[in-house]
């Protein structure tokens, strides 16, 4: 079965990059890896996915590397805002789009 | 504007009740579920639907059933039978297949049983 390990928690500063590796292995082979946010007492967001190799958009990169037994989640230049919960999301391997999600990393943004 | 809106926002019952949480949206999407989140922490999967008319299990359905008799709406109903109903329920849809990967959350409703 699949399985993801994250980081239960991060601490950083305002103006620093931080990165949230998501571990995970048995995974399917040609599916997203996918990373949420998720603000207290809301739903999570969808902050980005990929596939393999790099992706970035307005808001982060994802770093998967060719083996996909790990995920980075890397946060430019973060603010206070960015304080929240990470999550990572992917599909057990050899499923019909069976997602797990993982546990979570807890962000603490200091000033 | 389009999203996924759940109703209530806050809602108590007494213990043996059975509760029904709301989950509508219009973003087209054919797939929708149901998670629930403890305190400090993650997603639990209750149930989920591809298509109307059809649903599956998750991870910890017992307690709990579900409905999608319209594609816009999924709505959760809370059984006397599940033992600590008390948590923060979100719903969610997407489109099947890959793009289940990218799902829209709702606002959640926190369920408080006493």
């Amino acid at each position: 079965l699949a399985k993801t390990t994250q980081p239960i928690s991060m601490d950083s500063y305002e103006g620093q990059e931080v990165n949230i590796t998501c571990s995970h292995n048995n995974i399917a082979t040609n599916d997203y890896i996918t990373w949420y946010q998720q603000f207290p007492s809301q739903g999570p967001r969808f902050i980005i996915q990929g596939y393999k190799t790099k992706v970035t958009n307005e808001v982060a990169s994802l770093f998967i590397p060719a083996d996909r037994k790990s995920s980075t989640l890397s946060l430019p230049r973060v603010s206070l805002s960015d304080t929240a919960v990470y999550y990572c999301l992917v599909g057990e391997k050899d499923s019909n789009y069976q997602l797990i999600w993982g546990a979570g990393t807890k962000l603490i943004i200091k000033p | 504007d389009g999203g996924i809106t759940q109703s209530p926002k806050y809602l108590f019952r007494k213990e043996g009740q059975n509760v029904t949480l709301s989950c509508e949206q219009n973003l087209n999407h054919d797939a929708m579920y149901w998670y629930r989140q403890d305190p400090g922490q993650g997603l639990r999967l209750i149930y989920y639907s591809q298509i109307v008319n059809d649903f599956q299990k998750g991870d910890i359905a017992e307690g709990y059933s579900v409905s999608r008799e319209k594609k816009e709406s999924f709505p959760l109903t809370v059984t006397s039978a599940q033992k600590n109903p008390t948590a923060f329920y979100l719903c969610a849809s997407s489109m099947v297949g890959r793009s289940s990967y990218e799902q829209y959350f709702g606002p959640g409703t926190r369920l408080t049983v006493t």
